[in-house]
């Protein structure tokens, strides 16, 4: 079906990395989306993407394959404000909701020291 | 910069009453939604409006009102409250309604006794 699926956890280390899965099944595609959400606090936009490969923004990086319907979002030389809620939203062009965001459930980063 | 002020940040409701969740923003953006976020689920949309007087249901609808009294005010109406219902609802906005980038408000969290 149609959908966006991520992973529910993820931990990792203060001074390395962290890569956010996301993989997408929509009937159209029209761009992914990342935004990072601290507890309690408002989603906020990092990254959108609607070309195959790399995008690097520095502390974070998105790649995107369209033909595996994957993305993934890249944290480097994390640090422990790095812990929060990835959340990936895929905009489906012509799904039964328009052209509008799927998000998915969002993954919850837990950076350790 | 701008911000989106969602009132009340957190909202206690008997079973059955009839709620207001009201949200503002000071961008001057065209379009803005309401979502709606559950542990464990993607954010779901539940009306949205692309321009001043226009309103459109999103996924979640029924069960909702909405109203775009102005450019930068959006309320919700939740019409009749669940017996044990918890979630949070978040407020966003963006330029226009092809623009990638959502601005979100902190959300309010909405209890049910």
């Amino acid at each position: 079906g149609q959908g966006v699926e991520q992973p529910a956890k993820l931990m990792s280390v203060e001074g390395t990395f962290a890569r956010v899965n996301c993989t997408y099944s929509t009937s159209g595609f029209n761009g992914l989306s990342w935004y990072q959400q601290r507890e309690g606090q408002a989603p906020v936009f990092l990254s959108y993407v609607v070309l195959d490969g790399l995008k690097d923004s520095g502390h974070f990086s998105t790649f995107l394959s369209r033909s595996n319907g994957y993305s993934y979002l890249l944290l480097t030389e994390l640090q422990i404000k790095d812990s929060a809620s990835y959340l990936c939203a895929v905009r489906d062009l012509y799904g039964s909701s328009g052209n509008k965001l799927i998000f998915g459930i969002g993954t919850l980063l837990s950076v350790k020291p | 910069g701008g911000i989106i002020t969602q009132t009340p940040k957190f909202l206690i409701g008997q079973e059955g009453q009839k709620l207001t969740l009201k949200c503002q923003q000071n961008f001057n953006h065209d379009t803005m939604y309401w979502y709606r976020q559950d542990s464990g689920k993607g954010l779901r949309l539940i009306y949205y409006s692309i321009t001043e007087n226009d309103l459109q249901k999103g996924d979640l609808s029924e069960g909702y009102d909405a109203s775009r009294e102005k450019k930068s005010s959006f309320s919700l109406t939740v019409t009749s409250a669940q017996k044990n219902e918890m979630a949070v609802f978040l407020c966003a906005s963006t330029r226009h309604i092809s623009n990638e980038r959502l601005f979100f408000g902190h959300g309010t969290k909405l209890s049910v006794l």
